[in-house]
Parts: structure tokens; sequence; C-alpha cells
């Protein structure tokens, strides 16, 4: 039981470049969500999915998009990155209620 | 949107020491959550608060919901070396299917 695994655990892009960045979740949650975190900043919500189906942005969503493929994964995407972007990604997933969320690891993103 | 602010911002300890940290918002909220982050590591859930009032403990860990349902707090009795880190409230609002976080507290223990 792997619990919530995202990948890579750490990129480096250009400028202009695209990436997706992959997470998978075992719990059979339905609930699965994006966060970036920046220093002093706390966790700040992209986009989520409470549902397989269904998305809906979070309080950052510019400069990203997001799949969910199946109940299992969620993927996010950056079409052209920007230093902006540089941060600490995390994938989370929970069940509908209790609302107890449950991390990945994390996928470090520098954009030069 | 929903903002929790929560403080200390940065806490400096010795060893043995208590610790409290809290959350506050202007806004009602039905579930509280405090998780803890190690470097280099995501958010580890720690306790969960559902009911007004409700004070709960994991180990040296206790939390309560308050009664305006406005804030929360977090104890740690007796701290130790592997408490170092950053942790971290989250609130649920109304069916929102997601949470506010706070900015975190982060804890340093001096040997």
């Amino acid at each position: 039981n792997a619990g919530v695994t995202q990948t890579p655990k750490f990129q480096v892009l250009k400028t202009g470049q695209s990436m997706t960045l992959q997470c998978a979740q075992d719990m059979n949650h339905n609930s699965m969500y994006w966060y970036r975190q920046d220093p002093g900043m706390g966790l700040r919500l992209i986009y989520y999915s409470a549902s397989e189906g269904t998305t809906d942005k979070g309080e950052v969503p510019n400069g990203y998009n997001v799949s969910r493929l199946n109940k299992r994964e969620f993927s996010l995407r950056l079409e052209s990155a920007a230093p902006s972007q540089t941060s600490v990604y995390f994938c989370a997933s929970s069940e509908a209620r209790p609302y107890e969320q449950y991390f990945g690891p994390g996928t470090r993103l520098t954009v030069t | 949107g929903q903002q929790l602010n929560q403080s200390p911002q940065s806490m400096f300890i010795q060893e043995g020491e208590d610790v409290s940290m809290n959350c506050t918002s202007s806004s009602i909220f039905n579930t509280w959550l405090w998780y803890k982050q190690d470097p280099g590591e995501g958010p580890v859930l720690l306790i969960a608060l559902y009911k007004a009032g409700e004070l709960t403990s994991n180990g040296r860990l206790t939390a309560q919901f308050g009664i305006t349902r406005k804030d929360s707090f977090l104890n740690i009795s007796a701290s130790i070396p592997s408490d170092v880190g950053i942790y971290f409230c989250a609130g649920q609002w109304k069916e929102a299917q997601k949470l506010v976080f706070g900015q975190g507290t982060r804890l340093t223990i001096n040997p």
C-alpha cells in the first residue's frame, strides 16, 4: 500500500518548456488535489477533482491544466513554464467525507 | 476566499518544553485538521476534529476545535527532537470538497 505517489521527484525546466507531473493513489479515494508550496505561503490549491470525471479550479490555477485520467490518477500540466512556477508541488487525495487529505512526497520544480 | 491565520510563525524552544500554537479565521469551519511536515517530505495528518469543543489527543499532541468554530489549537507536551518541523492547520467549510491551509508554524528545538 504505497498511498500517494508522485513523479518525478525533481525537475529543472527552461522558461517556455512544458511538462506533466504525475500523481497516483491506491486508497480508492474519490477526491484528488494539486497544491503548490512556496516559502512562507503555506499550501495553495491549484486544482482539484472531487470525483472521477470532474475538475475545478482552486486558488491559483493560472498557467496550469489538469486531467483526472481515472479514479487513481490525477496529472498536472504546465504548458509553458515560467520562473514564477518554481515551487514544490504536492498531490493529495481524500474521501468526500471526512475530508482528511493524504499527501504525496512532492515534486521539486525549478524553472530557469 | 477563506483565510486562516496561524501563529506563531516560528518557535524556538528547549527540549522538554511544552508547545502551543493556534489557528484563527473570520469564517466558521466544519472540520479542523493539523498536519506536520518534515524537511523534504509531504505533510502528514496528525489530528482531525469534527465537532465544536472537541478535544482530541494523539500521544503527546492534543488539539481542540474552538467553541466558536472559528479557531483551533494544537499543544505538544514535553517536546523531543523529532518534533522539529512545520505544523499546518487546515479547515473545511460548508460542504466544500477542499481545505484551506494556514501559513504554518516552524518549530525548532535547541539541544
